[in-house]
């Protein structure tokens, strides 16, 4: 199955800023790569996914580009508000490892 | 919410003693998940189900069983909850093709004395 490592673990921003996470891929198979949130105490959520014969998809904030290529994608969230803090997750579909994902926390 | 219930969502047990999560979906969906989630590690998957009578391993499987007599419900049991096993646990569900478009339900906080 696919190896995904995700980028940075951490991340801090300032509210109003862009936020950007990345995930790289190992298996050129791969065609489907989804974008989860979770927030504190809470379930996690699909906020965005896009297949591999798609390179951008975008949905008000929130963004995921795929560079079939290099082999990654990247979730990018822009004018970042405090309720954008959370955890967020790439995980490999192939056996469904989430990893810790990359906390993000936006400072008001 | 996709129609995902978990019961209990709050449960204390004793070491030794048997344990099952029930994960109730109203979707009809195929696939079905046991996660469980421990700080550092994120969620790291227990089992998963196919289909009725149909499961598999994950990740993190020892010290735990799993049943699907209905499509509806999911069963997680732990024959002999250690302390180890202290965790929030999801169960999620795919829409479509196993692994895509995975929706979870709210958690069970397990907790092992």
């Amino acid at each position: 199955g696919e190896n995904v490592e995700q980028h940075p673990s951490t991340l801090s921003v300032q509210e109003g800023d862009s936020a950007v996470i990345k995930c790289t891929y190992s298996d050129s198979a791969s065609n489907y790569f989804p974008w989860y949130k979770q927030e504190l105490g809470k379930r996690p959520q699909l906020i965005i996914d896009i297949r591999s014969n798609v390179g951008e998809k975008k949905d008000q904030r929130i963004a995921v580009t795929l560079n079939k290529t290099a082999k990654h994608f990247s979730l990018h969230i822009t004018e970042t508000q405090p309720e954008d803090s959370a955890v967020y997750f790439c995980p490999r579909v192939g056996d469904m490892r989430f990893g810790a994902g990359t906390r993000l926390t936006v400072k008001p | 919410d996709a129609g995902i219930t978990q019961s209990p969502r709050h449960k204390v047990t004793e070491t030794g003693t048997p344990v099952t999560l029930r994960c109730h979906q109203t979707e009809n969906h195929r696939y079905m998940y046991w996660y469980r989630q421990d700080p550092g590690h994120g969620l790291r998957l227990i089992h998963y189900s196919y289909g009725v009578k149909d499961t598999d391993k994950g990740e993190v499987s020892d010290g735990y069983s799993v049943s699907r007599s209905k499509t509806e419900d999911f069963l997680l049991t732990l024959e002999s909850a250690t302390s180890s096993q202290t965790s929030v646990y999801f169960c999620a569900i795919s829409h479509g093709t196993s692994g895509y478009e995975q929706y979870f339900g709210p958690g069970t906080r397990l907790t092992v004395t």
